[in-house]
C-alpha cells in the first residue's frame, strides 16, 4: 500500500505566474485534504474532497486557488497569479471511507517559493 | 469554532530523559477526538497518538502516552526514554469526528540532544 504522493516536491515561481501541485492519495481513500503550512505554522485547513465532490472551502482559499479531483482520485490545486504570500509547504492528506478513525495520512508535501 | 493552542514553540530535552509537550483545545461539544502528529525535518507529518474524548483512559503507544484533561481541555503529550528520532515538530490536533477536518495547533520543535 504505498502513501500519498505530491508533485511536484519543490517549486519556485515568479510572482504573478500560475503553479498546479498534484496529489495522489492512498489508493481507496475516499476523502482527500489540502491544507498550507507557513514557517512556523501549524497546517492551515484549506480544501477537502469526498471522491470527486468538493465539500468545503476554508476562507483561506481565495478565488486565485482552485482544487479539482475530477475522478475522484487525484487531485489538483492550482494557484493563479501567484503572490510571495502564497509562499509556503501544501500539504496533501487522505483518509479511509471505512474505519475511519479521523487519522490524517500526510504526503511529504509540495513546497512553493515565489520571487 | 474549534481553536488549539501549543504554548511551548521550541523544547529540549537529553537522551534517555522524559518531556511532556502541553495543548489546550476549545469547544463546546463533548464528543471529538484528539492527535499528536509528529513531522521529522524535511519528512512528512506521521500520526503519534489518538485519543478519543468519551475515554476516559489515557492513550499510550510504547513511549508515548497522553495525560487528557477534558474538563480542563488539556491534552499533553509525555515521552518517555528519548530517543534521537524523535527530534521533530510535534502538533497537536483536533477534530469532531472523523468527517470534518483537523484542526491543527502551532507545533512545538522538540530537539533530543545527547
Amino acid at each position: 500500500d504505498t502513501g500519498v504522493s505530491q508533485n511536484p516536491r519543490h517549486k519556485i515561481t515568479k510572482r504573478g505566474q500560475n503553479v498546479t501541485f498534484r496529489c495522489d492519495p492512498i489508493s481507496e481513500h475516499n476523502r482527500l485534504y489540502w491544507y498550507r503550512q507557513t514557517l512556523g505554522q501549524g497546517p492551515e485547513f484549506l480544501t477537502y474532497f469526498q471522491n470527486e465532490a468538493q465539500l468545503e472551502k476554508s476562507r483561506l482559499l481565495s478565488d486565485r486557488f482552485s482544487a479539482e479531483r475530477p475522478k475522484g482520485s487525484f487531485s489538483t490545486l492550482e494557484i493563479q497569479r501567484t503572490e510571495q504570500g502564497d509562499s509556503a509547504m501544501y500539504l496533501c492528506a487522505s483518509t479511509p471511507r471505512v474505519r475511519n478513525t479521523g487519522e490524517l495520512f500526510f504526503g511529504e508535501g509540495s513546497r512553493l517559493t515565489v520571487l | 469554532a474549534q481553536t488549539v493552542t501549543q504554548s511551548q514553540p521550541e523544547m529540549s530535552v537529553q537522551e534517555a530523559e522524559t518531556v511532556t509537550l502541553s495543548c489546550t483545545y476549545d469547544t463546546s461539544e463533548s464528543n471529538y477526538y484528539l492527535f499528536w502528529y509528529k513531522q521529522p525535518p524535511s519528512r512528512q507529518m506521521i500520526l503519534v497518538i489518538r485519543q478519543e474524548a468519551y475515554k476516559q483512559q489515557n492513550a499510550t503507544e510504547n513511549r508515548f502516552s497522553v495525560n487528557f484533561q477534558k474538563a480542563a481541555k488539556s491534552f499533553s503529550l509525555k515521552i518517555s526514554d528519548s530517543q534521537l528520532g524523535d527530534t521533530a515538530m510535534y502538533f497537536c490536533a483536533f477534530t469532531l469526528s472523523g468527517n470534518t477536518p483537523l484542526v491543527f495547533g502551532k507545533g512545538t520543535r522538540l530537539s533530543v540532544i545527547a
